[in-house]
C-alpha cells in the first residue's frame, strides 16, 4: 500500500539555521511526491512538489529531491526565516483519483 | 486563484447533536472533493471521496451513517457529523480537484475544528 513516514517533531531552530525534514514513503506505483505547508489558523497549502524521480521540487528558498532509489523526499532550507513557523506535511499521490496520502506532519518554530 | 472555503471554521457542540460542515470551491467547479480528518499529532487521513451527483466513495473503517457526505452541485460538498461524540472531536479539511490546466493537484480548505462536549 501507500505511505508516507516523516521525522517527528517538533523542530525549534534560530534564525539563519540549516533545515532538514526527513520524509520516506512507500507505493505501489509511481508517485508524484508534496510537500505541504499549514501556517496556524489556515489551510494546506503546495509548497512544492515533484512528478518523477530526480526531479526537484523548489519554491520560496525550500528544496526536496524526488529520490526513487531511496524512497525519500527529504525537505531542505539552506536558512530559515522566522516566518518559515508552521507545519509541514509529506505526502503522495499516485495520481489517479488525486487521493493523497499525508505524513504525520512536523512542526517547525524559527526563533529570532 | 483558486480557493475553497469552509463553513464552520470553529464548531463546539453536544454530544448527541449533528453538525454539518461545508466545503465550497470558489471560482471553479468541482466534480470530486474530498474529506479527511486530522487528530491531534497525527497525520491527515482520508475518510471518503465525494462525487458530485453520486454517492461518496467512503475509506474503510469510516461510518457511512455517521458521516453523511452530500455533493448536491458542483461547488458545494457537505459533511454532517451525525449524532457527535467526544471522540468525533477532529480537524476536518475537505479538498478539491482543480481545474483542468491548473498547476496544482488540490485545492485544500482551511479546515473545520469540531469540538464535541
Amino acid at each position: 500500500g501507500n505511505s508516507v513516514t516523516q521525522m517527528e517533531g517538533p523542530v525549534t531552530l534560530s534564525e539563519e539555521a540549516f533545515l532538514t525534514i526527513n520524509c520516506t514513503y512507500t507505493a505501489t506505483g509511481y508517485p508524484s511526491l508534496f510537500w505541504y505547508v499549514q501556517y496556524p489558523g489556515e489551510g494546506l497549502q503546495l509548497l512544492l512538489k515533484a512528478t518523477k524521480a530526480d526531479d526537484k521540487g523548489s519554491n520560496k528558498g525550500f528544496e526536496a529531491t524526488y529520490r526513487k532509489e531511496t524512497t525519500s523526499f527529504h525537505l531542505e532550507k539552506g536558512s530559515v526565516q522566522v516566518s518559515d513557523s508552521a507545519v509541514y506535511f509529506c505526502a503522495l499521490s499516485e495520481n489517479t483519483g488525486n487521493q493523497f496520502y499525508f505524513g504525520t506532519g512536523t512542526s517547525l518554530t524559527v526563533i529570532p | 486563484g483558486a480557493v475553497v472555503s469552509q463553513h464552520p471554521s470553529w464548531v463546539i457542540c453536544k454530544s448527541g447533536t449533528s453538525v454539518k460542515i461545508e466545503c465550497r470551491s470558489l471560482d471553479f467547479q468541482a466534480t470530486t472533493m474530498f474529506w479527511y480528518r486530522q487528530f491531534p499529532k497525527q497525520s491527515l487521513m482520508l475518510m471518503a471521496t465525494s462525487n458530485e451527483g453520486s454517492k461518496a466513495t467512503y475509506e474503510q473503517g469510516v461510518e457511512k451513517d455517521k458521516f453523511l457526505i452530500n455533493h448536491a452541485s458542483l461547488t458545494l460538498s457537505t459533511l454532517t457529523v451525525t449524532s457527535a461524540h467526544p471522540e468525533d472531536s477532529s480537524f476536518y479539511i475537505c479538498s478539491a480537484d482543480p481545474p483542468a490546466g491548473a498547476q496544482e493537484t488540490q485545492y485544500f480548505g482551511p479546515g473545520t475544528r469540531l469540538l464535541v462536549l
